[in-house]
């Protein structure tokens, strides 16, 4: 069963950046994704990360302003976030994508099939 | 930007009860549409994938159906644990998720 352990909760002023972290138990085959949810609202995907880190697409509504990475030494993934306003307050979710995987090769299947716990970030002056 | 719509919003039923969510997609997502379960304070959870394909360790009295732009996820006699938010997701076009079913107790 993977288990995937989010960084504490932020709290940051508008126009900051913040980067939080997720890390995994088992083995760094997968895909990642990050999705969010704003207070009381539902669920947005931001963007992949493929398995070795060296490709990540993002949500167009995110570009130039997100970064996913990934260690694979520590099987940690980042989602850092610049230029913060009071409409990125939300609860920050790294999941597991349903990766099918061959002996050699991993592919996205664009599911989630486990989740961190979440990480809260308020963005507030 | 494939949209998915939920129904009902908010659906009040009884432990016991038949469950039937609907989810329809603004254009024809094949199969690939997934459901999840959202408790309070919790992440969401998987429960099905593909369509119809439950995921690991959930209850065999969830089922997912449908193809196209028009799907289901039927709970066919609810437990109290049961009551919670639930969202559909596609991944036919990016990903793109519904805005929720509320399942509340009668």
């Amino acid at each position: 069963q993977e288990q995937l352990v989010q960084s504490g909760a932020e709290v940051k002023k508008p126009g900051a950046s913040v980067k939080i972290s997720c890390k995994a138990s088992g083995h760094t085959r997968y895909f990642m994704h990050w999705v969010r949810q704003a207070p009381g609202e539902g669920l947005e995907w931001m963007g992949i990360i493929n398995p070795s880190g060296t490709t990540a697409n993002y949500v167009q509504k995110f570009q130039g302003r997100v970064t996913m990475t990934r260690d694979t030494s520590t099987s940690t993934v980042y989602l850092e976030l610049n230029s913060l306003t009071p409409e990125d307050t939300a609860m920050y979710y790294c999941a597991r994508d349903g990766s099918y995987c061959s002996s050699s090769n991993c592919y996205a299947a664009y599911f989630f099939d486990y989740w961190g716990q979440g990480t809260l970030v308020t963005v507030s002056s | 930007e494939i949209v998915l719509t939920q129904s009902p919003a908010t659906l009040s039923l009884s432990p016991g009860e038949r469950a039937t969510l609907s989810c329809r997609a603004s254009e024809s997502i094949s199969s690939y549409l997934a459901w999840y379960q959202q408790r309070p304070g919790q992440a969401p959870r998987l429960l099905i994938y593909h369509t119809s394909n439950r995921a690991t360790g959930i209850p065999a009295r969830f089922s997912g159906g449908g193809s196209g732009t028009d799907f289901t996820l039927t709970i066919s006699s609810l437990e109290p644990e049961d009551f919670a938010i639930y969202y559909c997701q596609q991944r036919s076009n990016w990903i793109t998720f519904g805005q929720g079913t509320r399942l509340e107790i009668k």
